[in-house]
């Protein structure tokens, strides 16, 4: 069965600081995807990045970066120079690709960024 | 255009009544999901339905019942609502390649709606 750990419920920096979040995963398929969404105060998931088992370029998106690691079953977030508006729930989650199509979600690591 | 809308956003009711969640979708996606996010946060999937045909249905209580009249609709009827219902539903949609397949299908990635926050008293 797939898993996702978020080992880290609570984070606070204080702004302008980097920070990182994980993402630990377990499946027993070779074919998988990896998702990072942002769920804001206002409540709605924000989609963040999608990644396949196949590629394992680090992403750069602005100041949000992201680390996969097959050896490690990791795929972990940064945020460089941190904002305010950063302040959020973020989810990792794993979707296996010969199954069903369904999003395994990690629980959470609040982020909250003091000005 | 919103790409995933859920009505209605809130939704308060008192146990025991039946009520209903509807979703649409303008994507063209195949694949329609119904999740739910409790009170801890914890965001876990119920139901997933593909061109009209339910595949996923996550132990789910019997009185929990999705409908999917087209593949743009998948609508959350809840029956005897219970205090423990409450929380914060969310529409999904995905596009994936028929099951019948096993050549490599490419998820092109969900889109959720803006949730439903469903209060029972």
């Amino acid at each position: 069965a797939q898993k996702v750990t978020q080992a880290q419920t609570e984070i606070s920096v204080v702004e302008k600081e980097d920070v990182t979040l994980d993402c630990v995963y377990e499946t027993r398929d070779t074919t998988y995807y990896l998702f990072w969404y942002k769920q804001p105060p206002s409540g709605e998931l924000v989609f963040l990045i999608r990644r396949n088992s196949f590629d394992e370029q680090n992403e750069i998106s602005g100041r949000y970066s992201w680390n996969f690691q097959k050896s490690t079953s990791s795929f972990n977030f940064t945020i460089t120079a941190s904002q305010v508006v950063d302040s959020a729930v973020y989810f990792c989650a794993l979707s296996e690709n010969f199954g069903n199509e369904k999003l395994t979600f990690g629980t959470g690591t609040r982020l909250t960024i003091i000005p | 255009d919103t790409a995933v809308s859920q009505t209605p956003k809130y939704l308060v009711t008192q146990m025991g009544n039946d009520k209903s969640i509807k979703c649409e979708q303008n994507l063209g996606h195949d694949t329609m999901y119904w999740y739910k996010q409790d009170s801890k946060k914890f965001l876990k999937i119920m139901f997933s339905y593909n061109n009209k045909e339910l595949i996923i249905n996550e132990t789910v209580p019997n009185r929990f019942s999705p409908k999917s009249p087209d593949k743009a609709h998948l609508n959350l009827h809840i029956n005897s609502l219970e205090l423990g219902d409450s929380a914060v539903y969310f529409c999904a949609s995905s596009q994936v390649r028929s099951r019948s397949t096993r050549i490599h299908r490419l998820n092109y990635g969900y889109t959720f709606g803006s949730g439903t926050r469903l209060t029972v008293v």
